[in-house]
C-alpha cells in the first residue's frame, strides 16, 4: 500500500526565515510526486510535479527537490501570505483501476508571522 | 479563464436525506475525480472517471454513487448521508491519469 508521512505536522516562522518541510513516500513504483497548497476551506491548488530522484522545480520562493524516498519543498524568506497548509501526493505507475490515484500526505501546516 | 466549479460551496441535510454535488469544468479534461477530506486529514479518492470509464476505490462505501452525464459534468450523490459523511468534497480533473489533477474549490457537507 502506498503511504506519505509530512513532517513537521505544524511549521511556524518569522517572516524572511527559510527553512524545508519533508514529504516521505513508499510507493510500488513512482509515476509521479506532487505537491498542493491548500487554504482553509478551498480545494488545494497544484505547485509542482517531480517524476524522477535528482529533479527540481521552482516557483517564486517555493523549491522543491526529489529523492528515491523523499521530497522537500524548500521555503525561501517567506511571507505571511505563504501561509497555508502544504500537501504531498503520490501516484503510481500504470496498472489496474487505480492509476491517478493520488495519495496524499496528512499536510505541513505553515503559519509566517510578520 | 478555465476552471473546476463546484456546487453548492455548502451542503446542509438530514441524516438518511439524500443530497446531490455537482462538479463542471472548462478545461475539458478527460479524467475527474471525486475525493472526500475531513477535518485536518488528507484527501481521500472515491471514485474517478475516464471519459466514460468509471473506476470505484475498494473501499468506498455503496451509499456513494457518481454519474458523469457528459464530458463537462460529474455529479456524486449520496443516498443515505450518515453523521459520519460530513465532510469537505473536492473536485478534480485532468489531462490524463498521469497529468497533475486541478481541484475545485469543494462543498462543505453538513449532516444535522
Amino acid at each position: 500500500e502506498d503511504q506519505v508521512t509530512q513532517s513537521p505536522e505544524a511549521l511556524r516562522l518569522q517572516e524572511g526565515e527559510s527553512s524545508s518541510l519533508n514529504c516521505s513516500y513508499t510507493v510500488s513504483g513512482l509515476r509521479g510526486l506532487f505537491w498542493y497548497r491548500q487554504d482553509p476551506g478551498k480545494g488545494p491548488e497544484f505547485l509542482f510535479t517531480l517524476y524522477s530522484a535528482g529533479e527540481e522545480k521552482e516557483k517564486e520562493r517555493l523549491k522543491a527537490t526529489l529523492t528515491k524516498k523523499e521530497s522537500f519543498l524548500h521555503i525561501t524568506a517567506p511571507k505571511p501570505e505563504d501561509s497555508a497548509t502544504y500537501l504531498c501526493a503520490v501516484q503510481a505507475r500504470a496498472g489496474g483501476t487505480s492509476y491517478g490515484k493520488l495519495t496524499f500526505g496528512q499536510g505541513t501546516i505553515l503559519t509566517v508571522h510578520p | 479563464d478555465a476552471m473546476v466549479i463546484q456546487n453548492p460551496r455548502y451542503q446542509v441535510t438530514q441524516f438518511g436525506k439524500p443530497v446531490t454535488l455537482s462538479c463542471s469544468q472548462t478545461l475539458n479534461h478527460n479524467v475527474m475525480y471525486w475525493y472526500q477530506q475531513k477535518s485536518s486529514q488528507a484527501p481521500k479518492l472515491l471514485f474517478h472517471y475516464y471519459d466514460k470509464d468509471f473506476n470505484n476505490e475498494a473501499d468506498t462505501p455503496d451509499n456513494f454513487q457518481s454519474r458523469r452525464p457528459n464530458t463537462s459534468f460529474c455529479f456524486l450523490d449520496i443516498r443515505s448521508p450518515g453523521l459520519g459523511d460530513a465532510a469537505m468534497y473536492l473536485c478534480a480533473t485532468s489531462r490524463t491519469q498521469d497529468r497533475p489533477q486541478y481541484f475545485g474549490p469543494g462543498t462543505r457537507l453538513t449532516v444535522t
